[in-house]
């Protein structure tokens, strides 16, 4: 089975300062990784999936994440933030069967 | 083109009431899929269309909930005897179904806050 853990729900960094954001997964077989973000009272958008081409993985936004085997992590990072990135993210795996399970989301706050 | 639609954006019930949440899918996307997103709550699998294979319904909560979709397209979501624990924005997400290694990205609706007083 196929599940994905993020560590702190809640992030606050300093504009300007690097963002880093944890996700963990299991899954029994090579996985399918995205990273989703949810502005306020807005829907989900993608971010960037990692779909095994390459690790290192660049997203909009500035945004990149990078997969990690030994450590079954998909860390999503970004050098400097800026207020708008304000909102919540979400760490999703797909399954072979094509259903996605969601973390259950990281709230960050940029302090300007 | 357009995206995922839905409607209501907010829909407030009394408790026993039925009610019904419609997501209209970007065309041609033969996967459809509903999530409930629950205060503080990451996002909550209920069910998943794939073209015209029988449904994975293994997330709905309970026999209060079940979803359809006419003509592989359109879908409702129908929450019978409503709860107040149902209180929730319910999501609705469609992909383009591809499958055989290629990856496929779900892209998601405005949602529907759902409340039950």
């Amino acid at each position: 089975a196929q599940s994905v853990t993020q560590l702190g729900s809640h992030v606050s960094v300093s504009e300007g300062a690097l963002v880093l954001l944890r996700c963990n997964y299991s899954s029994s077989v090579p996985p399918y990784l995205f990273w989703y973000v949810q502005y306020p009272n807005q829907g989900l958008q993608l971010l960037l999936k990692y779909t095994s081409a390459a690790t290192l993985v660049k997203g909009i936004n500035g945004f990149e994440a990078e997969f990690k085997k030994s450590e079954t992590s998909f860390h999503l990072t970004k050098p400097s933030a800026h207020m708008s990135d304000a909102a919540e993210y979400f760490c999703a795996v797909r399954s072979t069967g094509n259903q996605f399970y969601f973390g259950t989301g990281t709230s960050l706050t940029v302090i300007p | 083109g357009a995206g995922v639609s839905q409607s209501p954006s907010n829909k407030v019930t009394e408790k026993g009431k039925d009610v019904e949440l419609r997501c209209d899918p970007i065309s041609g996307h033969t996967a459809l899929y509903w999530y409930r997103q629950s205060l503080g709550q990451g996002l909550e699998f209920l069910i998943y269309f794939q073209g015209n294979s029988a449904p994975d319904k293994s997330g709905l909560p309970s026999d209060r909930f079940s979803a359809e979709r006419t003509g592989g397209s359109v879908s409702t979501l129908t929450i019978q005897r409503t709860q107040q624990e149902d209180s929730a924005v319910y999501l609705c997400a469609s992909s383009s179904g591809t499958s055989g290694g290629a990856v496929d990205t779900q892209y998601f609706g405005p949602g529907t806050r759902l409340t039950v007083l």
